[in-house]
């Protein structure tokens, strides 16, 4: 039974370009949740995705931006990229139906030069 | 604001030294609160829910309890693979509208041989 995927697992970019990282839920899950973490600190959440639509959205800027397809899987996208985006973006997958707990991939660690 | 506050940041034990990491919260109404263990270079792996005071979840050498105010994880006699960052979160029970966990920042639990 796969987890949480995330693609890719490292990225280099530098200021001003814009990302986008992948996330295939845990099978039998239809909600999808992004976090960031930097080094040393807790997950911070950014938004959750259910049925495609945005359906929460943490302290972070409009430069975040999600999607969610029909299969569930989801992209977070970054635009204008700043030195403090530097950090490991998770994905965390769940069940609404089931009210599980969020399941977690093991990230994107993205560094901006 | 929902907040977690965890203690130590960081612990040293013996192989077969049993201890308890602390977890703090504030939240207005609480659906859940989660401890997951994070290796370095992985994403958070569950371990426990806990929904109500008074509630305890074992799960080999960890034992997991709440009251009103904050949580326990208790260890033991660790192993060294019992080595990781042990974090905790909670979720807010905001009227079905509140979907995010909040984290702290974690303990860094060495277990040494």
């Amino acid at each position: 039974d796969a987890g949480v995927t995330q693609s890719p697992t490292h990225l280099i970019k530098t200021r001003g370009q814009q990302v986008t990282l992948r996330c295939s839920p845990k099978s039998g899950h239809d909600t999808v949740s992004w976090y960031q973490q930097a080094l040393g600190q807790g997950p911070q959440f950014i938004f959750q995705y259910y049925e495609e639509e945005e359906r929460q959205r943490g302290n972070f800027p409009d430069r975040f931006s999600g999607h969610q397809f029909p299969n569930y899987s989801s992209e977070l996208n970054v635009n204008a990229l700043l030195l403090g985006d530097s950090a490991l973006y998770l994905c965390a997958s769940s069940s609404l139906y089931r009210d599980q707990p969020q399941h977690f991939g093991d990230g994107t660690r993205l560094s901006i030069l | 604001e929902d907040q977690v506050t965890q203690s130590p940041e960081a612990l040293r034990l013996q192989e077969g030294e049993s201890s308890s990491l602390n977890c703090s919260y504030t939240v207005s109404g609480l659906r859940g609160l989660f401890w997951y263990r994070q290796d370095p270079g992985k994403g958070p792996e569950f371990l426990f829910t806990l929904y109500s005071a008074g509630e305890e979840k074992e799960k080999e050498r960890l034992k997991a309890t709440l009251t009103k105010k904050e949580s326990f994880l208790h260890i033991t006699a660790p192993k060294p693979e019992d080595s990781a960052t042990y974090l905790c979160a909670v979720q807010a029970n905001s009227g079905g509208s509140n979907y995010k966990l909040t984290f702290g920042k974690g303990t860094l639990l060495t277990v040494n041989p």
